[in-house]
């Protein structure tokens, strides 16, 4: 399985972009980065994903890296309601999500 | 958009009762759901691989007669953790794939349970 390494925990201040960072240094060629985030004591809410190319919807932006072995996920303009865990998840067999420990990140006002 | 629909979103019973959590696939057809358990600061914790119309396929340390999985339906499955003690308390969440759409799992908003 590949696995994922990301910061424990980060701040970003309020209005400004808060980057995320995912190392996935083992993907095979094949595998999608995901993005999901838990918003306290809800269900993971998807975000993006991306194989190759750089991809944006209404929520983010997912910039990967040319060798896809590490990728950032930016909010344009964090609030207040983007504090959560965020997970990045690389998919690994067809359905199985293996979770890591994701980064929790504080919005501050 | 692909919603799972859990329920119930909390529930507190007492030592030794069974306890039985469903979730629904509202607008897709889900061949295949996933539990996962989330103790309090900890992250998502895989269960069990429910399969429709066989025997749910179970992670390595989850007791399968403690948390007996049913999948009857294209939409539903359902968890019942049996003669449940203060330790199965915990937070329940549920997935599924929609075999039409890009996510590869759409989550339920989970179950509270507390076992007094």
């Amino acid at each position: 399985d590949a696995k994922t390494t990301q910061p424990p925990s980060m701040d970003c201040a309020e209005g400004r972009a808060a980057n995320l960072p995912c190392n996935h240094s083992t993907i095979s060629g094949n595998e999608y980065v995901y993005w999901y985030r838990q918003i306290h004591s809800q269900g993971p809410q998807y975000i993006i994903h991306g194989l190759k190319n750089n991809e944006t919807n209404e929520m983010a932006s997912l910039i990967i890296t040319e060798d896809r072995k590490s990728s950032t996920l930016i909010l344009p303009h964090a609030t207040l309601r983007d504090t959560a865990v965020y997970y990045c998840i690389v998919r690994v067999e067809v359905d199985k999500i293996i979770f890591g420990k994701g980064t929790r990140l504080h919005i501050l006002p | 958009g692909a919603v799972v629909s859990q329920h119930p979103s909390w529930v507190i019973c007492k030592s030794g009762t069974s306890v039985k959590i469903e979730c629904r696939s509202l607008d897709f057809q889900a061949t295949t759901m996933f539990w996962y358990r989330q103790f309090p600061k900890q992250s998502l914790m895989l269960m069990a691989t429910s399969n429709e119309g066989s025997k749910a396929t179970y992670e390595q340390g989850v007791e399968k007669d403690k948390f007996l999985i049913n999948h009857a339906s294209l939409t539903l499955s359902t968890l019942t953790v049996t003669s449940a003690h203060p330790e199965d308390s915990s937070f329940y969440i549920c997935s599924a794939r929609d075999p039409q759409g890009g996510q590869p799992q759409h989550f339920g908003d989970g179950t509270r349970l507390s076992i007094l």
